[in-house]
C-alpha cells in the first residue's frame, strides 16, 4: 500500500506559467520534507515542516512556496517556473525521535515548455 | 558543506558477485543512511546506522561506519540484477535539541548487476 502519494507523476507546464505538486501521507507523521533532484544528481532538500512549522532551506529560491493545510497533505507551488526547474520533485515524510527513516514518495517528474 | 562524497561513481558486476560503495562526509552526524534509487522512482530506505554503531546487517546489506574516518561502506553480497539501481548515503547531523533529522544525500552509486 502506498503511504506517501505524489500527484501527478508526470507535470509539464510552460515557462513561468505557475504549478503546484501535492503529497499526501497516511502514516500520519510530523515531518514532512521536500526535494528537488535533478538528473544524476542528488536530491536537495528545498523546506520541510514539523506540524505547522515551516523551515526553509537558505538556498531555496523564493520562487518556490509550500503549504501544509493538515498533516496529511503537503504542496509545493513554483510561482514562475524557469527552465532550470524542470526536475523530479520528491517529497518524504518521517516520525519525530532521534533514529527514524524518511519515507518517500514516487515523485513528480517536472518538465518546463 | 555536509556534503557526502561516494565512490565509485559508476559499478557494474556480474550477478553473484558482491558489491561495495563507499561514502565520505566532512561533519559530525547522528545517523548515517543508505537508500536505494531504482530509474524514475522515489528513493527506498535500506539501512541506519547510529554514530555510536560500527556495524549493521540487514539481510545481505552489510554496512559499516568509522566516524574517525569519517566515512561508511555498503556491501550488498550476492547480489541479483534486481538490485540495479543508484544507491545514495545521507547523513542526519541535526542541531541541538531538534528532534528530527535532516538529510545532506551523497552523490550517489549507479550500481548496474547483470544477470
Amino acid at each position: 500500500d502506498a503511504m506517501v502519494i505524489q500527484n501527478p507523476r508526470y507535470q509539464v507546464t510552460q515557462f513561468g506559467k505557475p504549478v503546484t505538486l501535492s503529497c499526501s501521507q497516511t502514516l500520519n507523521h510530523n515531518v514532512m520534507y521536500w526535494y528537488q533532484q535533478k538528473s544524476s544528481q542528488a536530491p536537495k532538500l528545498l523546506f520541510h515542516y514539523y506540524d505547522k512549522d515551516f523551515n526553509n532551506e537558505a538556498d531555496t529560491p523564493d520562487n518556490f512556496q509550500s503549504r501544509r493545510p493538515n498533516t496529511s497533505f503537503c504542496f509545493l507551488d513554483i510561482r514562475s517556473p524557469g527552465l532550470g526547474d524542470a526536475a523530479m520533485y520528491l517529497c518524504a515524510t518521517s516520525g519525530p525521535g532521534p533514529y527514524q527513516p524518511q519515507h518517500f514518495g514516487d515523485g513528480t517528474r517536472l518538465s518546463i515548455l | 558543506s555536509q556534503q557526502g562524497e561516494e565512490d565509485p561513481q559508476a559499478l557494474s558486476i556480474q550477478e553473484g558477485e558482491n558489491a561495495t560503495m563507499n561514502c565520505s562526509y566532512k561533519t559530525s552526524i547522528n545517523n548515517l543512511q543508505w537508500y536505494r534509487q531504482n530509474s524514475g522512482r522515489g528513493l527506498v530506505h535500506l539501512i541506519l546506522i547510529r554514530s555510536n554503531e560500527r556495524e549493521k546487517h540487514s539481510g545481505r546489506l552489510r554496512v559499516t561506519l568509522d566516524t574517525s574516518k569519517k566515512s561508511s561502506s555498503l556491501l550488498i553480497t550476492a547480489s541479483r540484477a534486481a538490485d540495479t539501481a543508484s544507491y545514495f548515503c545521507a547523513t542526519d547531523a541535526r542541531a541541538g535539541g531538534t528532534s528530527y533529522g535532516k538529510l545532506t544525500f551523497g552523490q550517489g552509486t549507479i550500481l548496474t548487476v547483470h544477470p
